[in-house]
């Protein structure tokens, strides 16, 4: 079974510049996880989905960032216009449950310069 | 606010020994955690988790032991190999709808 699969695995675009990452969710997972981890500090939690909806959207941090799930299946996270302090890695999970393991892919490495 | 924090940012063990990784939250309505593995250029891996109604788990040469009273969490891992090298995280489900809550890391680095 495929895993959680994310697209591009590194991104480098300039200051300004419009970026969209995509997830994969493990097939039939209907909660689907947006976190990031910035600088290597701790990964934070950005959204979660629950199948299109949007659950939880707390963890956004401006509204340059907007994540969709149309269908419910995979999942985008468009930066517009993209800053500096943006870079970091990007990882989305996938879970079953809500409490529950989560799965997460590998992170797309996006660097704003 | 709540977080999830690690004592020790870097840990460093000799081939064999055991390594015991630590990590305190403050969130006494969690009522789940998680420790995550993660190598470079990979994403969290799960190791083993653990609920609130539990203090001790144990998996695979992996132990977790959860301290509610002191809001306490540690990873012991068992005979430290080199393919045990990684970044740890603890995360914490506060109860808050499936989001986890993450601690800094542990970078934990086996000498041969």
């Amino acid at each position: 079974e495929a895993g959680v699969t994310q697209f591009p695995s590194h991104s480098v675009i300039e200051k300004g510049q419009t970026v969209t990452l995509r997830c994969d969710p493990i097939s039939g997972h209907d909660n689907l996880y947006w976190y990031r981890r910035v600088m290597g500090k701790e990964i934070k939690f950005l959204l979660h989905f629950v199948k299109e909806s949007k659950q939880d959207e707390s963890g956004m941090p401006n509204n340059r960032f907007l994540a969709e799930r149309t269908g419910g299946t995979y999942s985008t996270l468009k930066v517009q216009p993209a800053e500096l302090e943006d870079s970091g890695v990007y990882f989305c999970a996938s879970s079953q449950d809500k409490k529950g393991e989560a799965f997460f892919g590998q992170g797309t490495r996006l660097t704003v310069v | 606010g709540e977080s999830v924090g690690l004592h020790l940012p870097t840990l460093s063990v000799q081939e064999g020994d055991n390594s015991i990784i630590n990590c305190a939250y403050s969130n006494s309505a969690s009522d789940y955690f998680i420790w995550y593995k993660q190598e470079s250029g990979k994403g969290p891996q799960f190791i083993i988790d653990i609920r609130s109604n539990m203090d001790k788990r144990q998996g695979q040469r992996v132990t977790v032991l959860l301290n509610k009273t002191v809001k306490h969490l540690s990873l012991q891992i068992a005979a430290t190999q080199p393919g045990d090298s990684a970044v740890y995280f603890c995360a914490e489900d506060g109860n808050q709808g499936g989001k986890l809550i993450f601690g800094q890391g542990t970078e934990l680095s086996v000498k041969p």
